[in-house]
């Protein structure tokens, strides 16, 4: 049972450059969110989903795309990398209707130069 | 912004000794919620107190709610090294269907 799985866990881009993070949860929860995490900021909620098919805003979405064409996977895109977006995201996963216990992945850790 | 905010920012004590931090919030909630996020890994769902709740325990962790004066505290009971790591209150707020995370306290427990 691996929970929460994200992929890659490390990554350098340049500006103007876009990708992809995969996460992946085995526990079939139906929610799904994206936070970066930053220095003396705490946890921001990019963008979360409440099952296959939807996704919605969070605190702060400019500059991400998200996709949940899949129960088990949730993919965060950068279309065009800006050195602001560096940072450490982390993907977490609840079960349906419930925020009362979220799982997290170990993070990516996204720098931008 | 955020709705939690932690206080101490940073916390020292040595082994043995109880750990105290506290978190405010800013709206109505259905529950409060404790992580602890060990250095460079994902956070940990440590424990949940719900709206109706005052005190609940787990092991060596108690949590306090009081809702009037809009705060929450843990406390952690003969802290152990191993129990050095960043620690966060979220917020189930009322109408909401996310949680949101405060900035954190970092507790240090030196042997």
């Amino acid at each position: 049972n691996a929970g929460v799985t994200q992929t890659p866990k490390f990554r350098v881009l340049k500006t103007g450059q876009s990708m992809t993070l995969l996460c992946a949860q085995d526990m079939n929860h139906e929610y799904m969110y994206w936070y970066r995490q930053d220095p003396g900021m705490g946890l921001r909620l990019i963008h979360y989903s409440v099952g296959e098919g939807t996704t919605a805003k969070g605190e702060v979405p400019d500059g991400y795309n998200v996709s949940r064409l899949k129960k088990q996977n949730f993919l965060l895109g950068l279309e065009s990398a800006a050195p602001s977006q560096t940072s450490v995201y982390f993907c977490a996963s609840s079960p349906v209707g419930n925020n009362e216990k979220l799982f997290f992945g170990s993070g990516t850790q996204l720098s931008v130069l | 912004s955020q709705q939690g905010e932690e206080d101490p920012q940073a916390l020292s004590i040595q082994e043995g000794e109880n750990a105290t931090m506290n978190c405010s919030y800013k709206t109505s909630i259905n529950n409060l919620q404790w992580y602890r996020q060990n250095s460079g890994r994902g956070l940990v769902h440590l424990i949940l107190i719900r709206s109706n709740e005052r005190e609940k325990h787990s092991g060596r962790l108690r949590v306090t709610l009081d809702t009037s004066k809009k705060s929450s505290s843990l406390l952690i009971t003969a802290s152990r090294a191993a129990d050095t790591a960043s620690y966060f209150c979220a917020t189930d707020a009322t109408g909401f269907q996310k949680l949101v995370f405060g900035t954190g306290t970092r507790l240090l427990v030196s042997p």
